[in-house]
């Protein structure tokens, strides 16, 4: 019940593109969900983030949405550039108790951009 | 603002050596975690401290594994004796712990490879 599946393992896309990432979850006491960015030889940063009480969540040219029913979330990269290619993961965590602050991450998504 | 310092950046050294990791968190936060990547597993989290208490250490592999967090400016992950199954990069993360999920902040990782 902890795990968070992430898909593809890996993804090319040429500039411009839009690359989609997806992540389901069983545990449905979590209750927060970031994704995170991660660049070669760094650690990973967090990209943008949601709470189940939203379906929907945009920064910039990263739009998370998000189905509590169906209990899967996506990133979508609108625009893609080269720049983007990275590792991304998903991530859920919750409030209650012992476990608050705490993430189970997806086995994360190698994206490559081709310019 | 200085970020998660780890070091040493790089570690190489052979099986059955003592393995000590070290971690800065960023000033004011008051959790820390402490991350194992490898491509066969992902990101795994060994053990998280609230205010310098280890709250969860369900995820250190075994006892060969342990960490300490002295104060709240500094922690350790030592291992001993180490395994070539411990390389991986290890990863340090602080956040601060208050009333709604706040983000992960990632040290740029220690690359250990047992020999």
């Amino acid at each position: 019940q902890q795990q968070v599946k992430q898909s593809p393992q890996s993804l090319i896309v040429q500039k411009g593109g839009i690359p989609i990432i997806n992540c389901a979850y069983e545990n449905t006491a979590f209750d927060y969900f970031p994704w995170y960015q991660q660049f070669p030889g760094k650690g990973p940063a967090l990209l943008i983030a949601i709470r189940p009480d939203v379906s929907e969540k945009k920064e910039g040219r990263f739009t998370i949405s998000f189905n509590k029913s169906a209990k899967q979330f996506s990133l979508h990269i609108m625009d893609s550039q080269p720049g983007d290619s990275a590792t991304y993961f998903c991530a859920a965590g919750w409030s209650g108790g012992t476990s608050y602050g705490k993430l189970t991450f997806g086995q994360g998504t190698i994206l490559t951009v081709h310019p | 603002d200085a970020g998660v310092i780890q070091s040493p950046r790089h570690e190489v050294t052979e099986m059955g050596q003592e393995v000590t990791l070290r971690c800065k968190p960023i000033s004011g936060h008051n959790s820390l975690f402490w991350y194992r990547q490898t491509m066969m597993r992902g990101l795994e989290l060994l053990i998280y401290f609230n205010n310098n208490v280890p709250i969860d250490d369900s995820g250190m592999p075994e006892d060969r594994f342990s960490a300490k967090m002295p104060n709240a400016s500094f922690s350790t992950l030592k291992i001993q004796p180490s395994e070539p199954r411990d390389s991986a990069v290890y990863f340090c993360a602080s956040s601060l712990y208050g009333s709604s999920n706040q983000p992960q902040h990632f040290g740029d990782g220690t690359r250990l490879s047992i020999l």
